[in-house]
């Protein structure tokens, strides 16, 4: 099936303690994005990338960092320095990072819940 | 950057009533419109998207939106809910690679 996977579905991390989610498609997407989403701020963008070896800040980068190694997979670690980390965060591809002149549709990921104890 | 507004947090209404979330953006350039619905315990999911033509837009079961530019809004509609109707629903604006979410409308149909 394709689709994306994000595992793992729950995780609790210790304050201080740096934590690596994982994000794969099989779609054969460019472009990925992660995001955060918070009870009554909806979904708020954390780093995105346009290909493989690329990535660019979204709107709250402060305390996150991602590498795009393989076009499948965009792992996102939540550092220590992220002051509240304890969140759903959600992954999400598309075709390509294209201007407005395209039609470009986001699929998600399932999720991962993120607790900080 | 893009700002996009659901007016309601909380949307409660019976079976067969009719329904209509607003959204409104900030940004009067070129955007695309999207609505995504999270089901309890299911991904994020397209509902609809507008990018050109006819602003009256027809998505997947029985919802659809208007675009009114000179709203700057793009309205969800649905004549009649069911109670699967019950999620979680965002708007969001695309304004060139990114794309905005509003806070979100829970919405609860009652049986």
């Amino acid at each position: 099936d394709g689709g994306i996977t994000q595992s793992p579905k729950y995780l609790f991390r210790k304050e201080g303690q740096n934590v690596t989610l994982s994000c794969e498609q099989n779609l054969n997407h460019d472009a990925m994005y992660w995001y955060r989403q918070d009870p009554g701020q909806g979904l708020r963008l954390i780093y995105y990338s346009q290909i493989v070896n690329d990535f660019q800040k979204g709107d709250i980068a402060e305390g996150y960092s991602v590498s795009r190694e393989k076009k499948e997979s965009f792992p996102l670690t939540v550092t220590s320095a992220q002051k509240n980390p304890t969140a759903f965060y959600l992954c999400a591809s598309s075709i390509g990072l294209l201007g407005p002149e395209r039609a470009d549709t986001q699929y998600f990921g399932p999720g991962t819940r993120l607790t900080v104890l | 950057a893009q700002s996009v507004s659901q007016h309601n947090h909380h949307v409660i209404l019976s079976e067969a009533a009719s329904l209509e979330l607003g959204c409104n953006y900030s940004y009067g350039g070129t955007v695309n419109l999207f609505w995504y619905v999270q089901y309890p315990g299911q991904h994020l999911q397209l509902l609809l998207k507008y990018f050109s033509g006819d602003p009256l837009v027809k998505g997947i079961k029985g919802f659809e939106a208007e675009f009114i530019k000179s709203k700057f809004s793009f309205n969800l509609r649905k004549p009649s809910v069911q109670w699967s109707d019950t999620a979680e629903y965002f708007c969001a604006v695309k304004e060139n690679y990114k794309l905005s979410f509003g806070a979100g409308t829970t919405v609860t149909v009652r049986a």
